[in-house]
């Protein structure tokens, strides 16, 4: 099956910098990339994703892009606010019904 | 509109107790899935339907076993609890499969002493 490794597995920034997480997976029929965010005791919600004839994809403060070739993709927070606390996963789907989640990044925001 | 409801939100069980998760959507979603989440090993797939009468296995089944009777429900049951099935289990939904948003119930917290 399907391998998503993510790093860091955690990321402190200072309120107002830029945050950036890193995904890579090993099926190279995955086709899409979807990023959840999970807050403390919270169940967790998708806040982009991206299918791969896309290069990149942005959405007010946060984007995602994606390397087919190298089999990576990563979520750029800019301008981190202390709401972005949180763990956040990468995800990576090759049969069309399966996600493989990696193992998540804490990331806090110090204000 | 409730979205996915996830009944209990803890359970303690005793080794060799069974149970069943119940996990319901009121959006008239096709795609449901049972996950389970420990620390440090991120969100790992169990069981998923992609419609009423069908049910495939994910990353981690054994141990599990499903059913999907209606389009709203999709009960996981536990027939044998063991110490390993300790974690924290989320129903999740999607309109036609999965890759699409999914939806996710507020998690069940199980203990298996």
């Amino acid at each position: 099956g399907e391998n998503v490794e993510q790093h860091p597995s955690t990321l402190s920034v200072q309120e107002g910098d830029s945050a950036v997480i890193k995904c890579t997976y090993s099926d190279s029929a995955s086709n899409y990339f979807p990023w959840y965010k999970q807050e403390l005791g919270k169940r967790p919600q998708l806040i982009i994703d991206i299918r791969s004839n896309v290069g990149e994809k942005k959405d007010q403060r946060i984007a995602v892009t994606l390397n087919k070739t190298a089999k990576h993709f990563s979520l750029h927070i800019t301008e981190t606010q202390p709401e972005d606390s949180a763990v956040y996963f990468c995800a990576a789907d090759p049969t069309g019904n399966q996600f493989y989640f990696g193992t998540g990044t804490s990331l806090t925001v110090i204000p | 509109n409730a979205g996915v409801t996830q009944t209990p939100k803890f359970q303690v069980l005793k080794t060799g107790q069974s149970m069943t998760l119940q996990c319901a959507q009121d959006m008239n979603h096709e795609y449901m899935s049972w996950y389970r989440q420990d620390p440090g090993m991120g969100l790992r797939l169990i069981h998923y339907s992609v419609g009423a009468g069908i049910t495939d296995q994910g990353e981690v089944p054994n141990g599990y076993n499903v059913s999907r009777s209606t389009t709203e429900d999709f009960p996981l049951r536990l027939l044998s609890a063991a110490p390993s099935q300790t974690s924290v289990y989320f129903c999740a939904s999607s309109r036609t499969g999965a890759q699409e948003k999914l939806f996710f119930g507020s998690g069940t917290q199980l203990s298996v002493l």
